[in-house]
């Protein structure tokens, strides 16, 4: 079974386009992740929901919104894509604070043409 | 916010070299990450450590809190260590969910 998993693994659209990337976690975890990756393999984090609650929200465009239906569960919205937004997208899932080990997702390519 | 330096950012090697990969941060911290960028994008997470050293089969980590320095070190290379390594800390808080700030990587090659 895998832990940490994300739908699609790759999302190929058009700019203007809206889209979501979905997040599901097996291991029971409190807290969960999104990070980015950009075209230089830099990773940055996005956003953190611990307990349905956003913690952080990382200078990250309005554009993107979290959105955790359950604690197993963090998908990302992202409207009117830019060329900007073109990345691999991960997510991942620790159990209490980010002194945690996280489990990471195999990621979302995003590529906005 | 705390930054995270990593050396070197390439690093090619014969097979049975001993490695070292180095990781710098600028505040205190509650514990630091290694992790593990595969050829095919997939990341594990190596160690979580908050001090002195760790060690799991030839991989071997260690971690000078008062210099806020780390290491990670590689026995016996194999080329299936080729990969990138990357360090990441969490923010130094109380308490609360926080995302990890991540060093650049080390892209490792391993040639036979």
């Amino acid at each position: 079974d895998t832990a940490v998993s994300q739908t699609p693994k790759y999302l190929v659209t058009q700019m203007g386009n809206d889209k979501s990337i979905k997040c599901e976690q097996n291991l029971g975890h409190d807290t969960m992740y999104w990070y980015k990756q950009d075209s230089k393999k830099f990773l940055k984090i996005m956003f953190s929901y611990n307990n349905k609650e956003l913690i952080i929200n990382e200078t990250v465009p309005n554009r993107f919104s979290p959105k955790s239906p359950d604690k197993a569960h963090l998908n990302l919205h992202i409207n009117s894509l830019e060329l900007g937004d073109s990345a691999v997208y991960f997510c991942a899932s620790s159990q209490g604070s980010g002194g945690a080990t996280q489990y990471f997702g195999p990621g979302t390519r995003l590529l906005v043409l | 916010k705390n930054e995270v330096e990593q050396s070197p950012q390439n690093l090619t090697a014969q097979e049975g070299e001993f490695i070292t990969i180095n990781c710098s941060y600028s505040v205190g911290i509650s514990a630091l990450h290694w992790l593990q960028q595969h050829p095919g994008g997939g990341i594990v997470s190596l160690f979580m450590l908050s001090s002195g050293k760790k060690k799991h089969g030839r991989l071997i980590a260690t971690i000078n809190i008062q210099e806020k320095h780390s290491s990670l070190h590689i026995t016996a290379s194999h080329p299936r260590d080729s990969a990138v390594y990357i360090c990441a800390v969490p923010p130094f808080k109380g308490g609360g969910a926080d995302g990890l700030t991540f060093g650049k990587g080390t892209h490792l090659i391993i040639q036979p």
